[in-house]
């Protein structure tokens, strides 16, 4: 099946500083990549959806200035969280689309902010 | 209208038995309907998926069983194995354009303990 990474899978960062996830479709190009959030014993929720070339469609409840999304490539999607608080320590999970339609999932990178 | 319930929360099984989730869902315009299994610490995997135009489809020991007309669809996994322990996901999406496309809901989450 398709594979999808994520950088980094562990993060630890202080209160007010940005930290940046990377995520990846290896073998097959993505036109829309989803991010997820999950905290512990929780089903995924779904942040925004991020399209090449276009800018970030966010969900409800979601600051857009705080989680800065961009779809540089048909690979590449990056998560920025701006000046993060200890709130949002979380499991921060990337998804895929292929041409399928069909979403494959990274690995996760778990956020902890001290 | 855009929720998926899932059931049961927890499920406990001994190895050898069949393992059943079920999930319900409200929106009609759903027509893609995937199982992710997730272990602690990783990505949900993709298992199995449907689609509305059929009504069971099957891959090794995992079933979904699809009823269009109760919206309702479940995961049979057969021979269930101490491996298989895991939290399983139901979701379901809408495969026609507009802003909803493709954007996947879950259900709460299933987590299965499969006994030696």
């Amino acid at each position: 099946g398709a594979v999808v990474s994520q950088h980094p899978s562990r993060v630890i960062c202080k209160s007010g500083t940005s930290v940046k996830i990377e995520c990846r479709s290896l073998d097959f190009q993505a036109t829309t990549m989803f991010w997820y959030r999950q905290f512990p014993k929780q089903s995924l929720m779904l942040m925004a959806t991020s399209n090449e070339g276009s800018k970030a469609t966010y969900e409800q409840g979601v600051e857009k200035d705080k989680f800065l999304i961009n779809h540089a490539s048909l690979t590449l999607s990056t998560l920025t969280v701006t000046s993060a608080h200890p709130e949002d320590s979380s499991f921060y999970i990337c998804s895929a689309r292929d041409e399928a339609d069909t979403q494959y999932f990274g690995p996760g990178t778990r956020l902890t902010v001290l | 209208q855009q929720q998926v319930k899932q059931s049961p929360q927890s499920l406990i099984v001994q190895k050898g038995g069949i393992s059943i989730i079920n999930c319900a869902y409200e929106n009609t315009a759903f027509d893609y309907f995937p199982w992710y299994q997730q272990f602690p610490g990783k990505g949900p995997a993709l298992l199995i998926a449907i689609r509305p135009d059929v009504s069971e489809k099957k891959e090794g020991r995992f079933t979904i069983s699809f009823n269009k007309s109760a919206k309702q669809f479940s995961l049979h996994i057969m021979d269930s194995q101490p491996g298989d322990s895991a939290t399983y996901f139901c979701a379901a999406s809408k495969g026609t354009g507009g802003t909803s496309y493709g954007k996947l809901t879950f259900g709460q989450g299933t987590i299965l303990t499969v006994h030696p």
